[in-house]
């Protein structure tokens, strides 16, 4: 049972580069989400799912698009990165009682 | 937007019970209110989370006021290691179909040796 996985766990993009971020959880969980974390500052929901095949914008979602096809995993895609986009990125599963987050993907974009 | 309130920041004393108060004064009736913490740069980790009554485990309790208009974490005897930053989050979730979670901007609890 590893819970949840993100990787990977450093990358540095050049500007206008694409990516996905992954994340997988082997809880069985209907409920995935990402967050961002700038410096010095809190989570911001970017994307959620409630189960495969649904997903829903958050706080912050622009720049990044997310599908959920199987209740695994729940990629993360930035399309062309910014600058504005380096951060960390967490993801989270949960079910009903508490939320397990991954140990988060820190990235860079230059 | 965040649903709840907290302090920035809090200093306690090694050994000491360390109480954080959140207020959530918006609340609705089927939200539970949780605690979660972030150390350094790690992961959030759950804590605890209750609706109506209060709640204890093995690493706090949480105190939630009669009308649940706000409510506080207790770490009973604090060490060096639960210096973090705690996020009040209220949450409905049960069931098929759980809520979005949205973090606050938390409290930095300082643990002072």
């Amino acid at each position: 049972n590893a819970g949840v996985t993100q990787t990977p766990k450093f990358q540095v993009l050049k500007t206008g580069q694409s990516m996905t971020l992954q994340c997988a959880q082997d809880m069985n969980h209907e409920y995935m989400s990402w967050y961002r974390q700038d410096p010095g500052m809190g989570l911001r929901l970017i994307h959620y799912s409630v189960g495969a095949g649904i997903t829903d914008q958050g706080e912050v979602p622009n720049g990044y698009n997310v599908s959920r096809s199987t209740t695994e995993d729940f990629p993360l895609r930035l399309l062309s990165a910014a600058p504005s986009q380096t951060s960390v990125y967490f993801c989270a599963s949960s079910y009903g009682r508490e939320a397990f987050f991954g140990q988060g993907t820190r990235l860079t974009v230059v | 937007d965040a649903k709840t309130t907290q302090p920035t920041s809090m200093d306690c004393a090694e050994g000491r019970a360390a109480n954080l108060p959140c207020n959530h004064s918006t609340i609705s009736g089927n939200e539970y209110v949780y605690w979660y913490r972030q150390i350094h740069s790690q992961g959030p980790q759950y804590i605890i989370h209750g609706l109506k009554n209060n709640e204890t485990n093995e690493m706090a309790s949480l105190i939630i006021t009669e009308d649940r208009k706000s409510s506080t974490l207790i770490l009973p005897h604090a060490t060096l290691r639960d210096t973090a930053v705690y996020y009040c989050i209220v949450r409905v979730a049960g069931g098929v179909r759980d809520d979005k979670i949205i973090f606050g901007k938390g409290t930095r609890l300082h643990i002072l040796p």
